[in-house]
């Protein structure tokens, strides 16, 4: 148990469809994190969110789009997506980045399918 | 820019050998550096950690040791079991003191390394 869930863990979605993953933290971090795991390739940074507000977008296409309603929450919509895109999506919190403890803890991901 | 390497993998060996897996790196300032270890159909887990050169991380049997001049922090286990079959990350932030952004991870490819029985 690593104390960061997601939902759901798999998902299989059309490129018209718009669907959203959840994740959630229950370890008191205010620092949130979305990842992309792609086959073969180093993991990408998507978006980071700290107290609540954006620090990080990383030339992420449009077609993903995070909110971060409170700091124990992070969510990535998705719509009109490619089949490109079909990868692990990993989430991960960690204390505030500017603060002395700043391991990641991730959450196991949702396998997302674009057919 | 910051990045690591590490070996391609993937390294199979049997029950009780010894393990290593290598990793450099290249960064600005004074990276912190990081092993993670996933588990099949799960997230990433921190296997260990070392914050300044000289420093060793060690975990469940795991060891490395922050070694500046030669840039690397190479992960070893003295007898690997089945269970630790795995894909590892050796991953470096820039830490707190050198003006960068410190929660940014910089990930390797990762190693699969499967153990036999």
């Amino acid at each position: 148990e690593t104390g960061v869930t997601q939902t759901p863990r798999h998902l299989v979605m059309g490129m018209t469809n718009k669907k959203s993953l959840k994740c959630e933290q229950h370890l008191g971090h205010n620092a949130m994190y979305w990842y992309k795991q792609s086959a073969k390739k180093p993991l990408e940074l998507m978006f980071v969110y700290s107290l609540e507000e954006r620090v990080e977008n990383n030339s992420v296409p449009s077609r993903f789009s995070p909110e971060c309603p409170n700091s124990s929450h992070l969510f990535l919509h998705l719509h009109t997506l490619q089949p490109e895109d079909s990868a692990l999506y990993l989430c991960a919190s960690s204390q505030d980045p500017a603060g002395s403890s700043y391991e990641q803890y991730f959450g196991p991901g949702t396998r997302l399918t674009v057919t | 820019g910051n990045s690591v390497t590490q070996m391609e993998g993937p390294v199979t060996l049997s029950e009780e050998a010894f393990l290593t897996i290598n990793c450099t790196y290249t960064a600005t300032g004074y990276p912190s550096l990081f092993w993670y270890v996933q588990y099949p159909g799960e997230g990433l887990q921190l296997l260990l950690k070392a914050t300044k050169a000289d420093d060793k991380g060690s975990n469940k049997g795991f060891e490395a040791t922050y070694r500046k001049e030669t840039t690397s922090f190479h992960l070893e286990k003295g007898s690997v079991q089945v269970s630790d079959s795995a894909v590892y990350f050796c991953a470096l932030s820039e830490g707190l003191n050198s003006g960068g952004s410190n929660y940014k991870l910089t990930f390797g490819k990762g190693t699969l390394l499967t153990v036999n029985p």
